[in-house]
């Protein structure tokens, strides 16, 4: 079965530097990576999406990496502020789970003023 | 996007009964998705409620368990039946728009 990893341990990162996430996965490349955020008591939040032959995708401070040889997703923030401090999820679909989509664990960061 | 209300927020229940949790979207979708969310863990699928049709149950989570009704293209209720604390956790529905997922606030709750 299809798994996905991100690092479970709490990322701890100095304002001002860019903070960068990781999710790997077994198997099958995805169609689609997404990443979201989530704060506590909140419903997860969509970020970026970045399909199977995109390598790259920018949004604002955020970029997203897609390395389908290494099975790997970097999230990258850059110029990182208190208020990113959230926990970022990765989440996968593949093109014959009928629009399913699979979640990370994801991984708390914490922005240090 | 997407703006999706659930109710209740919260909820505290006894073991044995039952809670419905409701969730209205601003506009249309076909399809609309129940996640549960444990302590420490990845959100994970429950049933996906199509309008006009039974919803298709995840691997582990039966019809009995968490029945589903979907009267129209903007509500959906999730029933969690017969509840035992290993059901406390954090509920949340979702819908698609576009390859991109919004979800609601999520309701959490505490079996006792």
């Amino acid at each position: 079965s299809q798994k996905i990893e991100q690092n479970s341990e709490a990322l701890n990162i100095q304002e001002g530097k860019t903070a960068t996430l990781t999710c790997n996965y077994t198997n099958y490349s995805p169609a689609y990576l997404q990443w979201y955020r989530q704060d506590p008591g909140r419903g997860p939040v969509f970020l970026l999406l970045i399909r199977e032959n995109e390598k790259e995708k920018r949004k604002e401070r955020l970029k997203v990496t897609f390395d389908t040889t290494l099975k790997q997703s970097l999230f990258h923030i850059t110029a990182s502020q208190p208020a990113d401090s959230a926990t970022y999820l990765c989440a996968l679909a593949w093109v014959n789970r009928d629009d399913k989509i699979i979640f990370g664990k994801g991984t708390r960061l914490h922005i240090l003023p | 996007s997407a703006v999706i209300s659930q109710k209740p927020s919260r909820d505290i229940c006894q073991r044995g009964t039952s809670l419905t949790i409701q969730c209205q979207v601003d506009s249309q979708v076909t399809m609309m998705f129940w996640y549960r969310q444990q302590p420490g863990q990845s959100l994970t699928l429950i049933a996906t409620a199509n309008q006009g049709s039974e919803a298709t149950y995840e691997s582990g989570f039966v019809i009995d368990k968490f029945p589903i009704s979907r009267p129209n293209l903007t509500f959906s209720t999730l029933t969690v039946s017969n509840m035992s604390p290993e059901d406390s956790s954090i509920y949340l529905c979702s819908v698609e728009r576009v390859g991109e997922q919004y979800f609601g606030p999520g309701t959490r709750l505490t079996v006792t």
